[in-house]
């Protein structure tokens, strides 16, 4: 079983619809949980982060974990074209956690 | 807002080719990073650097590679004698500092600098 397994899409939605992204995870030492947008051509740019379960708010986005099912979701709502992007999931236990794993990455286009 | 920059943005080698990617990391941060992206592939980690050594490295960090931050500024990877499937985006980022329980050590990525091996 893959570390972290990632849909890598496309996915295409209408300007404004909700968005959901998902990615799983087989290492119950993961502790920290990460989204990355990337542009094309850019790096990755960290979006939001969650220690342990739970839900993390921030503006239109939301992060979610579900430990016991190892399952993480990042929702967007009222999303943008500006949103587009490649979407990257990335985690890390507490102990070497310098070591980033990544999902495949969905590649988002929001549809104006 | 400072940001982590590589150079160069684009280099094409030969094979058997030594290359050096080069970096400069946020000024006040601690930690630093190599990572790759193959094309279509998934971003890979294969080393991070603290207090003038290794930390840790991943099993394609092999003796092909090494890093070194011969100054106080510039963070470098070398790899000695480039191979076809050493052509991929290399990623270098900072950090100011590990995660801690309940706190995050976030990295900055810097833009890339793409490899071709030919």
């Amino acid at each position: 079983q893959k570390e972290v397994e990632q849909d890598p899409g496309p996915l295409s939605v209408p300007e404004g619809a909700i968005v959901s992204l998902n990615c799983t995870y087989s290492n119950s030492a993961f502790q920290y949980f990460m989204w990355y947008r990337q542009y094309s051509r850019k790096g990755p740019e960290l979006l939001m982060y969650t220690y342990s379960s739970g839900n993390k708010e921030d503006g239109r986005f939301t992060a979610q974990v579900d430990k016991s099912s190892k399952y993480i979701s990042l929702f967007i709502r009222d999303s943008q074209p500006s949103d587009s992007a490649t979407y990257l999931c990335a985690m890390c236990p507490l102990q070497g956690a310098q070591k980033l794993v990544f999902g495949q990455g969905t590649r988002l286009t929001i549809n104006p | 807002e400072p940001e982590v920059t590589q150079t160069p943005s684009h280099q094409v080698t030969q094979m058997g080719q030594e290359v050096i990617l080069r970096c400069v990391p946020i000024s006040n941060h601690l930690y630093f990073y190599w990572y790759r992206q193959i094309l279509g592939q998934k971003v890979e980690f294969l080393v991070s650097f603290y207090n003038n050594e290794i930390s840790e490295k991943s099993e394609i960090f092999d003796d092909q590679f090494s890093v070194e931050r011969p100054d106080g500024s510039n963070f470098t990877l070398k790899i000695r004698s480039t191979k076809l499937e050493d052509s991929a985006m290399y990623f270098c980022a900072s950090s100011e500092a590990l995660p801690v329980a309940g706190g995050f050590g976030e990295l900055f990525f810097g833009e890339g600098s793409r490899l071709t091996v030919l």
